[in-house]
């Protein structure tokens, strides 16, 4: 079975400051897992994938992600928050590439 | 390239009546993806077309929903008669051939069909 948990369904960063989002995975294969995005009155949109490659994955605007086996954890962070990046942020695993499993999303404020 | 599109972007019907969703993939991918995000709760699979073939409905919650892909191109997903508990956001997703590679096995979103059953 495979399954996500995102700890911290609300999270509050001042502009500047270090953004992590916390993504826990349960999967008994290698999984791919995914960072995606959903700005306001808009839809998912891809941040990162780690796919068996590089266990640090770099995305866009700023964003990158840790594979961390032994931890099950595939962590978000950011080092300087933008008042752009508030958003909803979805942590995704899948074995297969077909079936997505998401976790309840996490809402970030950036505070000026 | 187009992105994955869906229409309507938001719809309001009451309990009972029935409401088509409609998605477009990217050109080319032969994986389509439903989901369904209940308010609050995570984003579940709903179902899995290649192409045409129905590859995995196992997410479907009951037989009131209804998808289709004919001709392997666009998607209508159907939901009659309507339930309360149908409100929520659905999303679609198309993907290439997975099997061409790890690296192919990112699902493109669409911006969603908001529905609120009354």
């Amino acid at each position: 079975a495979q399954s996500v948990t995102q700890l911290g369904s609300h999270v509050s960063v001042s502009e500047g400051a270090l953004v992590l989002l916390r993504c826990n995975y349960s999967s008994s294969v290698p999984p791919y897992l995914f960072w995606y995005v959903q700005y306001p009155n808009q839809g998912l949109q891809l941040l990162l994938k780690y796919t068996s490659a590089a266990t640090l994955v770099k995305g866009i605007n700023g964003f990158e992600a840790e594979f961390k086996k032994s931890e099950t954890s595939f962590h978000l962070t950011k080092p300087s928050a933008h008042m752009s990046d508030a958003a909803e942020y979805f942590c995704a695993v899948s074995s297969t590439g077909n079936q997505f499993y998401f976790g309840t999303g996490t809402s970030l404020t950036v505070i000026p | 390239e187009a992105g994955v599109t869906q229409f309507p972007s938001h719809s309001v019907i009451e309990k009972g009546q029935t409401v088509t969703l409609r998605c477009d993939p990217i050109s080319g991918h032969d994986n389509l993806y439903w989901y369904r995000r209940v308010m609050g709760k995570e984003i579940k699979f709903l179902l899995h077309f290649v192409k045409e073939s129905k590859q995995d409905e196992s997410g479907m919650p009951n037989n009131r929903f209804l998808a289709e892909r004919t001709g392997g191109t666009y998607s209508t997903l159907k939901v009659q008669p309507a339930e309360l508990e149908d409100s929520g956001v659905y999303f679609c997703a198309s993907s290439q051939d997975i099997w061409s590679g790890r690296g192919k096995v990112t699902q493109y979103f669409g911006p969603g069909t908001r529905l609120l059953v009354l």
